[in-house]
């Protein structure tokens, strides 16, 4: 069974606007959560990753929310621009070397 | 090179053959990780390697699916008697470390 539950399957934004993007886990062992981005015919690209000791991480227009107790994690993509449109996949690991569970991921399009 | 290489990016396969699709990934890296992305869907762990040895076979298939690394370096994955359900885009991640996949552009097989 999938072990990270993604969702919308897909989101479709006006430019400026916010893509928000929601997973659950039910794994308590999971203490790593990365989200990755992929274009068509490339293989999926490293976006931004949490770990559960903080609430939140902040990369440019890219932030993770992570809530602990509730066991999911959302990202959201501020001022969504053309160049965004792709699939997010988010992903969650619990050991060293990290072998990912992935979502099923949400296909965003960004219309100007 | 500077990134994960993937061959071949296409291969179209009769039924019944056998294929092998080879991966070359980031000089260092020790952990390489072989998944497969169906049409739409997302990423399913196939096969884990840390140097040459797999701790992590989990994925695989069936007995069909089989992969060894050699030198710590280039990967080869197995598909025999290849069937119209192993119709997918295989994907290539190597790492250096917790979290830190680079993944290839993928092989996408098509088996008529």
């Amino acid at each position: 069974q999938q072990q990270v539950k993604q969702s919308p399957q897909s989101l479709i934004v006006q430019k400026g606007g916010i893509s928000i993007i929601n997973c659950a886990y039910e794994n308590t062992a999971f203490d790593y959560f990365p989200w990755y981005q992929q274009f068509p015919g490339k293989g999926p690209a490293l976006l931004i990753a949490i770990r559960p000791d903080v609430s939140e991480k902040k990369e440019g227009r890219f932030t993770i929310s992570f809530n602990k107790s509730a066991k999911q994690f959302s990202l959201h993509i501020m001022d969504s621009q053309p160049g965004d449109s792709a699939t997010y996949f988010c992903a969650a690991s619990t050991d060293s070397w990290g072998k990912l569970q992935f979502g099923a991921g949400t296909q965003v399009v960004v219309t100007p | 090179g500077a990134g994960v290489s993937q061959s071949p990016s296409n291969k179209v396969t009769e039924k019944g053959k056998d294929v092998e699709l080879r991966c070359d990934p980031i000089s260092g890296h020790t952990a390489l990780y072989w998944y497969r992305q169906s049409l739409g869907q997302g990423l399913e762990f196939l096969i884990y390697f840390q140097g040459n040895s797999a701790p992590d076979k989990s994925g695989l298939p069936s007995d069909r699916f089989s992969a060894e690394r050699t030198g710590g370096s280039v990967s080869t994955l197995t598909i025999q008697r290849t069937q119209q359900e192993d119709s997918a885009v295989y994907l290539c991640a190597s790492s250096f470390g917790r979290g830190g996949y680079t993944f290839g552009s993928g092989t996408r097989l098509t088996v008529v």
